[in-house]
């Protein structure tokens, strides 16, 4: 159960675009469509941002995206906001079934 | 509205027990699957275990299985976590947190109990 890799920190000007990768392997990422992706304030819980790799919940800015592309999901946020500035986890499903977030990817907004 | 409350967490001498609950209100709570993810002081999310609507399907991390425990009871609308032989490495916040229904995603989150494992 190996964590999902993503980098440990991104950052961007207000209005801009950054994405987010999270890489698995065959067994997790590019083995299904359960990828789900957090966003985590601190002293906050979690907070679904996308579901089943590119669903957005109800109530979450279409500023959020999602996508996967083989073993690689990434989380793009477009005309980013001072109140994007937070942890963002992604987790998937695996073949052994049980579940694995990423390391977690600090955001800086500059 | 939904509520997820969690309790049970405390200080704990390495090899003790403990066991956690969680209180559900604001929806049905035998028509969802629930999770328990955890969080280390200063480091990134865990999921810990699964447990199906009706408790025939639970799955556990390799990290705590043989050790922990996942139940829930329907009709008082609770899910625990027994957790026994406990490690230094099981000491984090613990989240009790609701399954969406899609994609195993999580849209609800407890605010957590913390457990600390320390002799």
């Amino acid at each position: 159960q190996s964590a999902l890799t993503q980098p440990a920190s991104v950052s961007g000007s207000p209005g801009q675009s950054i994405t987010i990768s999270c890489t698995g392997t065959s067994s997790d990422v590019g083995g299904y469509n359960y990828v789900s992706w957090y966003q985590q304030h601190p002293g906050k819980a979690p907070k679904l941002m996308i579901y089943e790799v590119s669903n957005r919940p109800s109530g979450v800015s279409n500023r959020f995206s999602g996508s996967k592309s083989g073993n690689t999901a990434s989380l793009t946020i477009s005309g980013l906001q001072a109140e994007d500035e937070a942890d963002y986890y992604c987790t998937s499903y695996t073949s052994s079934s049980t579940f694995v977030f990423g390391g977690g990817t600090k955001l800086t907004v500059l | 509205e939904v509520q997820l409350v969690e309790s049970g967490g405390g200080l704990v001498q390495p090899g003790g027990s403990l066991r956690l609950s969680c209180a559900a209100s604001g929806f049905t709570f035998r028509n969802y699957n629930m999770n328990w993810v955890r969080q280390a002081p200063g480091k990134g999310l865990e999921w810990v275990s699964y447990i199906s609507g009706a408790s025939n399907v639970i799955y556990y991390a390799d990290s705590v299985k043989g050790r922990f425990t996942v139940s829930r009871d329907n009709a008082k609308n609770s899910l625990y976590l027994q957790m026994n032989s406990l490690r230094d490495e099981d000491t984090a916040l613990y989240y009790c947190a609701r399954d969406c229904g899609f994609g195993y995603a999580i849209d609800y989150w407890g605010q957590g109990t913390q457990v600390t494992v320390s002799s």
